[in-house]
């Protein structure tokens, strides 16, 4: 299965965007990718996905790089809700399996 | 819709002792999951069921079994509680077994002394 790498943790202040990124240099061309957030004491709760172009949902808009090696997912304006650990993970077409990482814990700031 | 819902929500063990953790969903969904959780870590994959009457192992197995009750209800047992299981237990469910959301359940915290 192909790995994804995220930063530990960020920090950012309320109603301001915040960018979420994610390497994943071996990414094969079937893999899509998935985020997926846990806030504080939940199970983890579904984000968005792609495959190679931007997607925009309710929730989030992720961008995703030309040669698919990384990708960035947008919050638009932070709330103090947001406050979770945030997963990148790749799936191939034909797998139901999701391989979580270790994530990046985002901390808003009021 | 109560979504996944998982029983019981905190256990304490001893060791060698054995329980079930019960899972259902209300979504209509084929496929579910159950995951474990350790301090500071991602999930990783237990056991998984593609449809009703299907379960396939998952990354860390060993020390579970499971059963597809029906299409809504999922369980995972522990025969012999070891320390080592000490962990969150989250059910998933989804639509079908291919690039489908997984909504998740809210975990059982379960304590193996």
């Amino acid at each position: 299965d192909a790995k994804t790498t995220q930063p530990n943790s960020m920090e950012s202040n309320e109603e301001e965007p915040v960018h979420l990124p994610c390497n994943h240099s071996t990414i094969s061309g079937t893999d899509y990718i998935h985020w997926y957030r846990q806030l504080p004491s939940q199970g983890p709760e579904y984000v968005i996905h792609g495959l190679t172009s931007n997607v925009n949902n309710r929730m989030a808009s992720l961008a995703i790089a030309e040669d698919r090696k990384s990708s960035t997912l947008i919050l638009h304006r932070a709330t103090l809700r947001d406050a979770a650990v945030y997963y990148c993970i790749l799936r191939g077409p034909n797998t139901d399996k999701l391989i979580f990482g270790t994530g990046t814990r985002l901390q808003v700031f009021p | 819709n109560a979504g996944v819902t998982q029983t019981p929500k905190f256990q304490v063990l001893k060791t060698g002792q054995s329980m079930t953790l019960q899972c259902a969903q209300d979504m209509n969904h084929n496929s579910m999951y159950w995951y474990r959780q350790d301090p500071g870590m991602g999930l990783r994959l237990i056991y998984y069921s593609a449809s009703e009457g299907t379960t396939d192992k998952g990354e860390v197995p060993n020390g579970y079994n499971v059963s597809r009750l029906n299409k809504r209800e999922f369980s995972l047992r522990l025969e012999s509680a070891a320390p080592s299981q000490t962990s969150v237990y989250f059910c998933a469910s989804s639509e079908e077994w291919v690039n489908y959301e997984q909504y998740f359940g809210p975990g059982t915290r379960l304590t193996v002394t």
